[in-house]
């Protein structure tokens, strides 16, 4: 069983237009769970860390929040620079490794 | 912060012929080092990972024979790739934890093709 699931498998937005990628995830314990953005021929560059439900964080035009069950990234008023994929990771406790969802890929058009 | 990098970026070599990639944290100190390989359009997956001074973990299924790993400090991890063959060119990516955070930060990835 996969723990973590990330939805959808691939996002068109023209520019401007928001949205929301989904992670959800199921694991005993939670020690931390992580958004990288991966551009193509390129190792993943990291976006953020959530430890607890409730958590939110921001970075430019990326929000990415926490619940038990799942985490969201959104991305408002998306801009060509902000295509990519986005891969979601849950650091389960008592675990020493990350379990990575497939990845979302967004393409966003001008 | 929290930089690290590969060398080389891209190799071709021969078949039956060894591939070092070197693994670098630049500004802090790694207790513990992830080796990934990534095929075209899918996630990473695992195949090592190494704490400084110590033999590393392999996943299961890797060959650790194949894919020797030495963590011999606390900012260099080395992946050899041992005869390598055409089916072992892959995008290959460390990734790198220091002591005190959670958080893995990853090298830009080495691309390996064996001709």
């Amino acid at each position: 069983e996969d723990q973590v699931t990330q939805s959808p498998e691939a996002l068109r937005l023209q520019e401007g237009e928001s949205s929301s990628l989904n992670c959800s995830y199921t694991v005993s314990g939670l020690r931390g769970l992580f958004w990288y953005r991966q551009d193509p021929g390129k190792g993943p560059e990291f976006l953020f860390t959530l430890y607890s439900a409730g958590e939110e964080k921001e970075k430019e035009r990326l929000k990415a929040t926490l619940t038990k069950k799942e985490s969201f990234l959104h991305i408002t008023a998306p801009k060509p620079e902000d295509s990519a994929t986005y891969l979601c990771a849950v650091w389960e406790a008592n675990d020493y490794k990350l379990s990575f969802g497939a990845g979302t890929t967004v393409t966003v058009r001008a | 912060g929290a930089v690290v990098s590969q060398h080389p970026s891209r190799v071709i070599c021969k078949s039956g012929t060894s591939v070092k990639i070197e693994c670098r944290s630049l500004d802090f100190q790694a207790t513990t080092m992830f080796w990934y390989r990534q095929f075209p359009k899918q996630s990473l997956m695992l195949m090592a990972t190494s704490n400084e001074g110590s033999k590393a973990t392999y996943e299961q299924g890797v060959e650790k024979d194949k894919f020797l790993i030495n963590h011999a400090s606390l900012t260099l991890s080395t992946l050899t790739v041992t005869s390598a063959h055409p089916e072992d060119s892959s995008f290959y990516i460390c990734s790198a934890r220091g002591q005190g955070f959670y958080e893995q930060y990853f090298g830009p990835g080495t691309r390996l093709t064996v001709t």
